[in-house]
């Protein structure tokens, strides 16, 4: 079985560009949850995804976007980078059932750095 | 508004003594309530959660409702403890967590 693995490490941007993250989930799960980690403090959800539609957002801004594959694997975009998402960005899957959600898994993350 | 608050940012004790970390929540609802831990240079991973009211590597947490607290204890600290620790809360079992801000547990020898 294979743990959520999370694409690329470290990326660094400037101001004003676009930014693409992947997340593979675990196998067997349909459900990938995004968090942005600042330095020094918990994580904060983004949004989550499940069977390919959004499923909640936390309080982030448009500019913050998403996608789930039919493998459910994810990808987070942000446009219009500020220099304030320097963050380590944290993927999480989990499978949703009848009786609701199991433990969620997290990914190494992704370190973003916005110069 | 749902929140999560753990008042210490770095607990630091002694091999062998014991350990409280607090977390406070605000919510009106009924809450999933979970203990994350991230050891040095690993992947944040559950510690444990209220309702399998297991104990885990020692640590066992209690859910107040009345204290609107769920307070992470070991009677016997150990050095591989140290570690950051969240405490994290699911409203209605929705798989979206809110997190706080983290202790640091520093266990010396």
């Amino acid at each position: 079985e294979t743990g959520v693995t999370q694409s690329p490490t470290h990326l660094i941007k400037t101001r004003g560009q676009q930014v693409t993250l992947r997340c593979s989930s675990q196998s067997g799960h349909n459900t990938v949850s995004w968090y942005q980690q600042a330095l020094g403090q918990g994580p904060q959800f983004i949004f989550q995804y499940y069977r390919e539609e959004e499923n909640g957002r936390g309080n982030f801004p448009p500019r913050f976007s998403g996608l789930q594959f039919p493998n459910y694997s994810s990808e987070l975009n942000v446009n219009a980078l500020e220099l304030d998402d320097s963050a380590l960005y944290l993927c999480a899957s989990s499978s949703r059932t009848s009786g609701g959600y199991n433990e969620q898994f997290f990914g190494p993350g992704t370190r973003l750095t916005v110069l | 508004a749902q929140r999560v608050t753990q008042p210490e940012k770095l607990l630091s004790v002694f091999k062998g003594a014991p350990v409280e970390l607090k977390c406070n929540y605000s919510y009106s609802g009924s809450p999933e309530l979970f203990w994350y831990v991230q050891y040095s240079r690993q992947r944040l991973q559950l510690l444990l959660r209220h309702i399998s009211r297991e104990s885990i590597k020692g640590f066992t947490a209690d859910l107040n409702k009345g204290e609107t607290s769920f307070h992470l204890k070991k009677p016997f600290a150990q050095e591989e403890d140290s570690a950051m620790y969240y405490c994290a809360l699911d409203r209605s079992n929705t798989g979206k967590l809110i997190f706080g801000q983290g202790t640091t547990l520093q266990v010396k020898p």
